[in-house]
């Protein structure tokens, strides 16, 4: 099976930078994604990590480092338009491609 | 507009009852996944179809179902509602890119059972 675990809430201030930390179990890795949600809303694609390292697109980054089973969600400059929820997802094995999602962080950005 | 649609946006009905959830994929993808997120939960995988063919299943219940049709679009059918199955159900879709992992959501069914 696939776990994954990442905190429930993290609040931050605008204009600052804050990290959404990500830890996996699965049998079988395929990449690491990141989702962001506001309310109600779609989720939708933020990053996709299938190596090491670090993928930067605009404000936001992703790491990975599949040795620790570990990941990150790096957003920087935080907007108010910022505060939502955000998934990591493991990928599964085989050629279904299916996504296992994280619980997933609140981020709330206050003034 | 992700490309991807969900129909209808809102869905009350009673318990017992059976409803259809509609979902068009982006054009030119072939993979259509079901997903079922309660209040305050993550995302939840229900079943995913390829091409008109089941892919793979997840934590569907016996009282769901699901198919692909010719023209892609996929309709997820629930059953013997229950209270429980309140949910917003999203239907995505995938192309090769990203792995395969970077999936287009639709706006999802806001189900409300009563």
């Amino acid at each position: 099976g696939q776990s994954l675990e990442q905190p429930s809430e993290v609040t931050a201030v605008e204009g600052a930078i804050v990290q959404i930390n990500c830890t996996y179990q699965t049998s079988g890795f395929y990449g690491l994604s990141w989702y962001q949600q506001h309310d109600g809303g779609a989720p939708t694609f933020l990053s996709y990590n299938a190596l090491d390292g670090l993928e930067e697109t605009g404000r936001f980054s992703s790491f990975l480092s599949r040795s620790d089973s570990y990941g990150y969600l790096l957003l920087q400059e935080l907007q108010m338009k910022d505060s939502a929820s955000y998934f990591c997802a493991v990928g599964s094995s085989g050629s279904a491609r299916q996504l296992t999602f994280g619980s997933g962080t609140q981020l709330t950005v206050l003034p | 507009d992700s490309g991807v649609t969900q129909t209808p946006k809102h869905l009350i009905t009673a318990t017992g009852q059976r409803v259809t959830l509609r979902c068009s994929p982006r054009s030119g993808d072939l993979s259509v996944y079901w997903y079922q997120q309660s209040l305050d939960q993550g995302l939840q995988f229900l079943i995913q179809y390829y091409n008109g063919e089941e892919r793979a299943k997840g934590n569907i219940l016996e009282r769901f179902s699901a198919q692909q049709f010719p023209d892609l679009h996929s309709e997820l059918n629930l059953s013997s509602l229950e209270l429980g199955d309140s949910a917003l159900y999203f239907c995505a879709s995938s192309s090769a890119g990203q792995g395969g992992y970077g999936y287009t959501f639709g706006s999802g069914t806001r189900l409300t059972v009563v």
